[in-house]
């Protein structure tokens, strides 16, 4: 079965640049998050989304930001990278945004920033 | 500040012992409290969710309000269990999420 599926698998940016991350969530799911994971630390939550809506923030700057589409697909963009932002990027679907909901997670993007 | 704490960065046992994975939080309200699994090269996957009060795999978990703790159990500990766990909390209020910092498992044959 098809997965939380993100894009691009990888990438590398230099400070200052502006990053998009992608997320499609398995079908039938209505609610995307995305959460940073710094090396050797837990995932820590940066946004959820629901029917299109934003539903929860985490203490993250301005320079985060998110939408989600029609389609429930999500992206997840950061301007004036710092080498701080150098992390893994994780999205989970979810169906709804009940406080017990179980999380599916997509593997990740890994983002290096030089 | 700190919602989630895991005490233990790396824990070894051997197999066929019984295991504990520490977890314990911070929060005022009544929380959700999830226990969540990484094998090796493979994605996050929940384990279990103290709402459902199920035994996953041979692990249970028992939310304990008076010492705000949601440890991790297994009696025979498995090859197969070593990956990195991790706690998490969901808010019952504005959907927050947080995830300790994961306790590597290691299950010695």
């Amino acid at each position: 079965d098809a997965g939380v599926t993100q894009s691009p698998t990888h990438l590398i940016k230099t400070r200052g640049q502006h990053v998009t991350l992608r997320c499609s969530p398995i079908s039938g799911h209505k609610s995307v998050s995305w959460y940073q994971q710094v090396l050797g630390q837990g995932p820590q939550f940066i946004f959820q989304y629901y029917e299109k809506e934003e539903r929860g923030r985490g203490n993250f700057p301005d320079r985060f930001s998110a939408r989600q589409f029609p389609n429930y697909s999500s992206e997840l963009n950061v301007n004036a990278l710092l080498l701080g932002d150098s992390a893994l990027y994780l999205c989970a679907s979810s169906v709804g945004v009940a406080t017990n909901e179980k999380l599916f997670f997509g593997s990740g993007t890994p983002l290096s920033v030089l | 500040a700190q919602r989630v704490t895991q005490p233990e960065k790396l824990l070894s046992v051997f197999k066929g012992a019984p295991v504990e994975l520490k977890c314990n939080y911070s929060y005022s309200g009544s929380p959700e409290l999830f226990w969540y699994v990484q094998y090796s090269r493979q994605r996050l996957q929940l384990l279990l969710r103290h709402i459902s009060r199920e035994s996953i795999k041979g692990f249970t978990a028992d939310l304990n309000k008076g010492e705000t703790s949601f440890h991790l159990k297994k009696p025979f500990a498995q090859e197969e269990d070593s990956a990195m766990y991790y706690c998490a909390l969901s808010e019952n209020t504005g959907n927050q999420f947080y995830f300790g910092t994961g306790t590597s498992l290691t299950v010695i044959p």
